[in-house]
């Protein structure tokens, strides 16, 4: 089972900064098939990005991903208001278990 | 418009048992794999249970692997997981979730569906 490890477990920052959040993966994850997904209080997760880099449909370009192997992250260029939630990665490789991360708070300074 | 919606929670005892569904529209159901995912209070996501297209693959979580079934009825286009011997760490918000189409990430959530386990 691949394990993720997402840092750090709270970032505080102000609107219009960057956010930089990273996914570590245990072991390679197959063919970069490493999702970030967005969260906000009482409501089902987002698909923000797909295959470590490709931003989902309607998900504005301030979104980025990069990385390969075991080795992710997730950048958001320039805080919005609405950007302050909890972030998740996953892995959806070739088969189960197609695990989560634990999660990072994004909260406003 | 996709839509997947759930139902099914509730407040169940320990030991007990309960049938969560997932009512999709909006697309060729049997075309999809099909996942359910779960969130226990103020916790992180878990994937709980996948199932092909045409219920030849299923898998489970190892956490819930003899207790919870998976199943899908394509004519009704309807997603099922039954949960058995239910335990109080099973407590959790259960979501069912599609692929995005374009990916096999998944794109389309439902709201969920909260399951309660307490004496």
């Amino acid at each position: 089972e691949i394990v993720l490890t997402q840092s750090p477990g709270t970032l505080s920052l102000s609107p219009g900064e960057r956010a930089t959040l990273s996914c570590r993966a245990s072991q390679s994850v197959s063919n970069n098939y490493l999702a970030w997904y967005q969260q906000k209080p009482g409501q089902a997760p987002r698909l923000l990005i797909y295959g470590a880099s490709s931003r989902a449909t309607g998900i504005p370009d301030r979104f980025s991903g990069s990385g390969s192997g075991t080795d992710f992250t997730l950048s958001i260029s320039r805080l919005e208001p609405e950007d302050f939630a909890v972030y998740y990665c996953q892995q959806y490789g070739s088969s189960p278990p197609y695990t989560f991360g634990q999660g990072t708070k994004l909260e406003i300074k | 418009e996709v839509q997947l919606v759930e139902s099914g929670g509730g407040l169940v005892k320990p030991g007990g048992s309960l049938r969560l569904s997932c009512a999709a529209s909006g697309f060729t159901f049997s075309s999809y794999t099909m996942n359910w995912v779960r969130q226990a209070p103020g916790k992180g996501l878990e994937w709980v249970s996948s199932i092909s297209s045409g219920s030849s693959y299923i898998y489970y979580a190892d956490s819930v692997k003899g207790r919870l079934t998976i199943s899908r009825d394509n004519a009704k286009n309807s997603l099922y997981l039954q949960i058995n011997s239910l335990r109080v760490e099973d407590t959790a918000v259960y979501y069912c979730a599609r692929e995005s189409g374009y990916s096999s990430s998944w794109g389309y959530w439902g709201q969920g569906t909260l399951v309660t386990v307490s004496s």
